[in-house]
């Protein structure tokens, strides 16, 4: 069972456009919500992260909007560049075992010049 | 500079060999993961240890075996590679009371 889902599957976006990446959940136990990039060849590297008792985080041109009634989160990208083209994961935190990270499928995206 | 290696980057090897992927991390992380990612799949856990002498599955079974004897180094090892385990292997490690993971570049692996 998949417990992050992530769409679109690929984005294409004009250079300077907004990319704009979804995730939804349904364990209300998640505690912590990051984004990875990953590019090829490289594993995924932290990207942002926030917690469910924040509705937004920004850092630089990376926003992540967080709808904690309707388990929804999302990742915009504004005035996207073409050095942003990578696969971007969504996650959440779970609260037992190890406190594993549960990843949404990858949204592979491109920004054309 | 603190960071996590795995070797090889990549393999080819047929059917039924024995294989040990290798991961290790200088940050003195307490937590190790290894991760199954297939190309548009999500990533897949398939073992983890808290610190030295434990390893736990996750949530994809799986036929590999790992062992943490050392904080720094989470080998995993496959008996006798199948075509099925063609994938790429992740691993990651992360610091007790840090949710951030740091992930290797990864090793992909091909069985023929």
């Amino acid at each position: 069972q998949q417990q992050v889902k992530q769409s679109p599957q690929s984005l294409i976006v004009q250079k300077g456009g907004i990319s704009i990446i979804n995730c939804a959940y349904e364990n209300t136990a998640f505690d912590y919500f990051p984004w990875y990039q990953q590019f090829p060849g490289k594993g995924p590297a932290l990207l942002i992260a926030i917690r469910p008792d924040v509705s937004e985080k920004k850092e630089g041109r990376f926003t992540i909007s967080f709808n904690k009634s309707a388990k929804q989160f999302s990742l915009h990208i504004m005035d996207s560049q073409p050095g942003d083209s990578a696969t971007y994961f969504c996650a959440a935190r779970g609260q037992t075992g190890a406190n594993n990270l549960f990843f949404g499928t990858g949204t592979r995206l491109t920004v054309i010049p | 500079e603190a960071d996590i290696y795995q070797t090889p980057r990549y393999l080819v090897i047929g059917t039924g060999k024995k294989i040990t992927l290798e991961c290790s991390q200088t940050m003195g992380h307490d937590k190790m993961y290894w991760y199954q990612q297939d190309p548009g799949m999500e990533l897949h856990l398939i073992h983890y240890s808290y610190g030295v002498n434990s390893t736990e599955k996750g949530d994809l079974s799986s036929e590999s075996t790992v062992s943490r004897i050392r904080t720094e180094h989470f080998p995993l090892t496959l008996e006798s590679a199948r075509p099925s385990h063609t994938s790429q292997y992740l691993c990651a490690s992360s610091e007790t009371g840090n949710y951030g993971y740091t992930f290797g570049s990864g090793t992909r692996l091909t069985v023929v």
